[in-house]
């Protein structure tokens, strides 16, 4: 069985220039989490869907930040415009509701 | 108070030993919670997931469970050079809320 797909696997941008990240969940899996992963750091939940429903973005950065799972399987989360401060690492996780979750490799972002 | 919480470390235990990692947390409605290993450069990886009071074991690695004491452990015994990585507690407290600690760093010395 396959696991969570993340794309691309390192992205290197200007700050202010956009950028967007691509998950595809583990089959099956309705609930859909996107992290941030600073150095030294646990995960920090930036939107939990479920389904297509987004159930908790309250630590989403709105002003910049966007996400969406149009039809309750994989789903984009866009920085416009990114910062400086945005570089970290992005995982995308997935479970059945409630359960275990399972992350993928993570999208390494470097703001210059 | 943070709602999850890990002594950073590092842990360092010689091979072979146990190893014993501790986690608290603030939500007492919490229901779920799991450990995760996490390579330096890797994404998280499931180890064990535990739900009721208690130990639950699987292979080498004990989950402990104190929800009067909001307290979860993990051991590992025998420890071996190849378990040298951060180890999270991730917790699901009400409306299935899952938050991570910062992660305890272990180091296994050959």
């Amino acid at each position: 069985e396959a696991g969570v797909v993340q794309s691309p696997r390192y992205k290197i941008i200007e700050k202010k220039q956009p950028v967007a990240f691509w998950c595809n969940p583990i089959s099956g899996h309705n609930t859909l989490y996107w992290y941030l992963q600073n150095l030294g750091q646990g995960p920090e939940l930036l939107i939990r869907y479920e389904n297509e429903e987004a159930v908790d973005d309250s630590q989403l950065p709105k002003d910049r930040f966007s996400a969406e799972r149009l039809k309750g399987v994989d789903s984009t989360l866009k920085i416009q415009p990114a910062e400086l401060g945005d570089s970290a690492v992005y995982l995308c996780a997935s479970s059945l509701p409630g359960g275990e979750q399972f992350f993928g490799p993570g999208t390494r972002l470097t703001v210059l | 108070q943070k709602e999850v919480e890990q002594n950073s470390g590092p842990l360092s235990v010689p091979e072979g030993a146990i190893a014993s990692l501790n986690c608290t947390y603030s939500d007492r409605v919490s229901q779920s919670f799991f450990w995760y290993r996490q390579y330096s450069g890797k994404s998280p990886e499931l180890i064990m997931s535990i739900y009721s009071n208690g130990d639950k074991e699987d292979g080498r690695f004990t989950a402990q469970l104190n929800k009067a004491s909001q307290y979860v452990s993990l051991l590992i015994r025998d420890s071996q050079p190849s378990d040298s990585a951060t180890y999270l507690c991730a917790v699901t407290g009400g409306y299935q809320k899952v938050t991570f600690g910062t992660g305890t760093k272990l180091q296994v010395i050959p």
